[in-house]
Formats: structure tokens, C-alpha cells, sequence
């Protein structure tokens, strides 16, 4: 199965500031097929990004994924307040499906 | 809107088995395949399974694969995990969540709100 490994574990950042996160992968993606999740306490996981870069429906400018094969990157330009959660990624190239550890966001 | 409430979790013995559900609305169900991911008490997310939108085609996580069995009732709208032989590391939050294609798991563009299984005795 494809390990998909996040860093850093946590990112204390403050309000206004660039937050970018990493997930690596143990073998290569097909096709960018890489999508991240925002999970906020006692939430389910929300849907930011998929295909690598496109954002979902929904998803301000403001968080933007990009990579390619083993090496993704996910990028919040400006933390809001409501930014301060979870962020995981997820590849779908090859079956099983599965997740990053998790990157947490929080506040300096 | 699409909405999918999840339900069936509760406390099992360990051995016990358990049976989820996932009433979905707001989407033609059919056409999307469905999965369950579920999340440990404070750990990450984990894919358990996921299931075409016709049904012909099953997926499985290596650590349930034998254990459980994802199934669907398209005229119900609705998805189910039976789970069986239930060990202490199958607790978790468990998550129903709508695909974004009909084929096969993919990623998830909507998530219900979860159901507690917990495994003691």
C-alpha cells in the first residue's frame, strides 16, 4: 500500500500568516490523484482539494494544493480564525485507499 | 443538499458483531459509489471499505477484509457495514462517505456525521 507521510506533525502559526504543509509519498501517485481534508474538532473531514489542485466546490482561493508523484504540497496563503483545525491528505491512485498521519494547524 | 446519517454504533464484546447504516438523500445514490472510513479515539482517518454505486464491486482495508462486509440497498438509499469478529482496534468513530465518481472509492466530497462503536467487555 502507498504510505503517505505528513509533515510537520503540528504548525503553530498566527492569524495572517502562510501556513504549507507537506505529504510525501512512499511510491507514485497516478495521475496527481491526491485530495487533502480540513477536520475540525468533533467534525467530519471536509473536502478542500482533489486531484492534487483543484479545489471543491465551495473551497476560498486562499487554500491551494499543488505536486506531483511522491512529493504534494498544501498551502493556506492567509490563516483565517476558522482555519485552525486538521489538515490530511489522501491518495485514491491505487487501492487501499489511505491517509496521511495528519498535520495539525494551531494557533501561536 | 446531500445529507447521510449514519447509525447501528454502540458497544460490542469483543468477538461481538455490529451492523452500521447510512441513509443518504439529496443525491442519486445509485450513481456514486459509497465507502466507510473510520477515525480512532484521537488518530487519524482510516479507509475501511467502499462499494460501486451498482454494487457489483466491493473494496476492503487488509486489517477488515474477511471481517466485514459492505452492501447497499439502492431502492432504500441506503449503505451498511456488517461487521463481524470485532477486535479492541476496530473502535472508532465510523464515517459513511459519499464518492465522487460511481466505480470504485475515490475521494470523498460529502461525510456524514459518524457513529461510536466501541469493542470491551
Amino acid at each position: 500500500e502507498i504510505v503517505l507521510t505528513q509533515s510537520p506533525g503540528t504548525l503553530s502559526l498566527a492569524p495572517g500568516e502562510r501556513a504549507t504543509l507537506s505529504c510525501r509519498a512512499s511510491q507514485s501517485i497516478s495521475s496527481s490523484y491526491l485530495a487533502w481534508y480540513q477536520q475540525k474538532p468533533g467534525q467530519a473531514p471536509r473536502l478542500l482539494i482533489y486531484g492534487a489542485s483543484s479545489r471543491a466546490t465551495g473551497i476560498p482561493d486562499r487554500f491551494s494544493g499543488s505536486g506531483s508523484g511522491t512529493d504534494f504540497t498544501f498551502t493556506i496563503s492567509r490563516l483565517e480564525p476558522e482555519d485552525f483545525a486538521v489538515y490530511y491528505c489522501q491518495q485514491y491512485g491505487r487501492s487501499p485507499l489511505t491517509f496521511g498521519g495528519g498535520t495539525k494547524v494551531e494557533i501561536k | 443538499e446531500v445529507h447521510l446519517l449514519e447509525s447501528g454504533g454502540g458497544l460490542v464484546q469483543p468477538g461481538g458483531s455490529l451492523r452500521l447504516s447510512c441513509a443518504a438523500s439529496g443525491f442519486a445514490f445509485r450513481t456514486y459509489a459509497m465507502s466507510w472510513v473510520r477515525q480512532a479515539p484521537g488518530k487519524g482517518l482510516e479507509w475501511v471499505s467502499g462499494i460501486s454505486g451498482s454494487a457489483d464491486s466491493t473494496y476492503y482495508a487488509d486489517s477488515v477484509k474477511g471481517r466485514f462486509t459492505v452492501s447497499r440497498d439502492n431502492s432504500k438509499n441506503t449503505l451498511y457495514l456488517q461487521m463481524n469478529s470485532l477486535r479492541a482496534e476496530d473502535a472508532a468513530v465510523y464515517y459513511c462517505a459519499k464518492d465522487h465518481i460511481a466505480s470504485r472509492p475515490y475521494y470523498f466530497d460529502y461525510w456524514g456525521q459518524g457513529t461510536l462503536v466501541t469493542v470491551s467487555s
